[in-house]
């Protein structure tokens, strides 16, 4: 099946520092997402991202699915940014069956 | 739009024991998951449902674990006997078409 790398596997920044999480996958894929793990466990989408580039405020996220990785940015860190950020992709749109990445634990100080 | 729904937030059983979970998916989802994430790992599919019928279960450990979405809207999971392995977060999510994707906030299942 298709595999998922996420790197760091640990991040620690700063309040105010940036950062770039990167997602590599081993196969081509229709669907890519990133979702934040909050520290209480609730999973929130934040990209759905094929392709190309997005922007949603402080973050931002660029798939090249033809090199097959993503990375997700994270401008002026905050400490609510902290927790778990998992790459997920998806092989084929019928099955929907998303494969997640290992995951980046990023923490922010204050 | 209201989430996806589960219930209980924690369970704690001891092993051999049988437990439940339950997940009401977004309103007009056909799509509903069962995702099992141990700790420090990412969430792993256990079984997909469409509508009510079941698209993959090829990682569900069937001999202990059961899924059934009987009229294509809640879903219920089971583990019988449990053993302290299955001990992790028990995720349900919902989706129209492979984006809009919304997990629930998990059922933390602790077998002891």
């Amino acid at each position: 099946g298709i595999q998922v790398e996420q790197s760091p596997p640990d991040l620690i920044l700063q309040e105010g520092a940036n950062s770039t999480l990167r997602c590599n996958f081993s196969d081509s894929v229709n669907n890519l997402q990133w979702f934040h793990q909050n520290p209480w466990g609730q999973l929130i989408n934040l990209f759905y991202i094929p392709s190309g580039t997005k922007q949603n405020g402080r973050l931002s996220a660029t798939t090249v699915a033809t090199e097959r990785y993503s990375l997700l940015y994270i401008s002026s860190s905050q400490t609510t940014d902290s927790g778990v950020y998992f790459c997920a992709v998806l092989r084929d749109n019928y099955g929907q069956n998303f494969v997640f990445g290992p995951g980046t634990r990023l923490s922010v100080l204050p | 739009e209201a989430g996806v729904a589960q219930s209980p937030r924690y369970k704690i059983i001891e092993k051999r024991q049988s437990v439940a979970f339950w997940c009401n998916p977004i309103s007009g989802h056909a799509t509903l998951y069962w995702y099992q994430q141990i700790l420090g790992q990412g969430p792993k599919l256990l079984i997909q449902f469409q509508n009510n019928g079941v698209v993959d279960d090829s990682q569900l450990p069937k001999d202990r674990f059961s899924a059934e979405r009987l009229k294509g809207v809640d879903s219920t999971l089971k583990i019988q006997p449990a053993k302290l392995e299955d001990s992790a977060v028990y995720l349900c999510a919902s989706s129209l078409r492979g984006n809009g994707y919304t997990f629930g906030s998990g059922t933390r299942l602790t077998v002891v």
